[in-house]
C-alpha cells in the first residue's frame, strides 16, 4: 500500500470557478477525513466518512463544498464558486478505527484562488 | 467551544532535551496526539495518549493529565530533523466519529 493519495497537488484557479480534489485512503481504513488548513494554523476539521455514509460535516462548511465517497473508497472534495478565502491546503486522511493508530494525512492539495 | 493552546515557537540545541506543553478545554475527550509536519509536508502521526501517564516511543514520549487537561511532547536527543511543527489534537467528539480538533501548532527550531 502506497498509503493516502491525493490527486492534484496544486490547482490555481480564478474566483468563481468550481474545482475538485481526489483522495484514494489507504484501502483497509473504512475512516475518511477532510482538513483544510491554512499557513501558522492548524488542521481545521470539514467532513468525515465512515464507508460511503458522509456522517459529519462541519457547521463551518458552506453549501458550496459537497463530499462525496462512492463505494467507500476514494473520495471527492468540490468546491463551488470559489472564493479568495478557500485558499488553502486541503487534507485528506484516514484511519482504520478509533484506536490509537492516528491519522495518515495525504500530502494534500494546495488551492490557490485568483 | 474547543480550545487548544500550545507555544508558537521554540528553540533548542542539537543534542538537547525540549518540552513542548499542550493544554485543552473541550467538550468532550476520547484522546489526545501529537503530529509531527514539516514544512510543506502533511503531519505524520507522532503518539497517542487516552489514559494519564506517559508513553514513550524511541526519542520521543508523551505525557497526559486528563484532570488538568494538560499534556507535553518530549523530545531526546534532539536532531536537526526534528525542526518542524508539532500538532497537539483531542479527538473530543461523543460521536464516534473520531475527528480531532486540533492547536496550531509549535514551531520548533533545532539549532548546532
Amino acid at each position: 500500500d502506497t498509503g493516502v493519495s491525493q490527486n492534484p497537488r496544486h490547482k490555481i484557479t480564478k474566483r468563481g470557478q468550481n474545482v475538485t480534489f481526489r483522495c484514494d485512503p489507504i484501502s483497509e481504513h473504512n475512516r475518511l477525513y477532510w482538513y483544510r488548513q491554512t499557513l501558522g494554523q492548524g488542521p481545521e476539521f470539514l467532513t468525515y466518512f465512515q464507508n460511503e455514509a458522509q456522517l459529519e460535516k462541519s457547521r463551518l462548511l458552506s453549501d458550496r463544498f459537497s463530499a462525496e465517497r462512492p463505494k467507500g473508497s476514494f473520495s471527492t472534495l468540490e468546491i463551488q464558486r470559489t472564493e479568495q478565502g478557500d485558499s488553502a491546503m486541503y487534507l485528506c486522511a484516514s484511519t482504520p478505527s478509533l484506536g490509537g493508530e492516528g491519522y495518515t494525512f495525504g500530502s494534500g492539495t494546495r488551492l490557490t484562488v485568483v | 467551544g474547543q480550545n487548544i493552546d500550545q507555544p508558537t515557537e521554540m528553540t533548542a540545541t542539537e543534542g538537547a532535551i525540549v518540552q513542548i506543553n499542550c493544554t485543552y478545554q473541550t467538550s468532550g475527550f476520547n484522546g489526545l496526539f501529537w503530529y509531527q509536519q514539516h514544512a510543506g509536508e502533511a503531519p505524520t502521526f507522532l503518539s497517542y495518549n487516552v489514559l494519564d501517564g506517559l508513553e514513550e516511543k524511541g526519542r520521543f514520549s508523551s505525557f497526559l493529565s486528563r484532570s488538568k487537561g494538560y499534556s507535553y511532547l518530549l523530545l531526546k536527543e534532539l536532531q536537526m530533523k526534528d525542526s518542524a511543527s508539532y500538532l497537539c489534537a483531542v479527538r473530543d467528539d461523543n460521536t464516534n466519529a473520531g475527528k480531532s480538533t486540533f492547536g496550531d501548532g509549535t514551531t520548533l527550531t533545532v539549532k548546532p
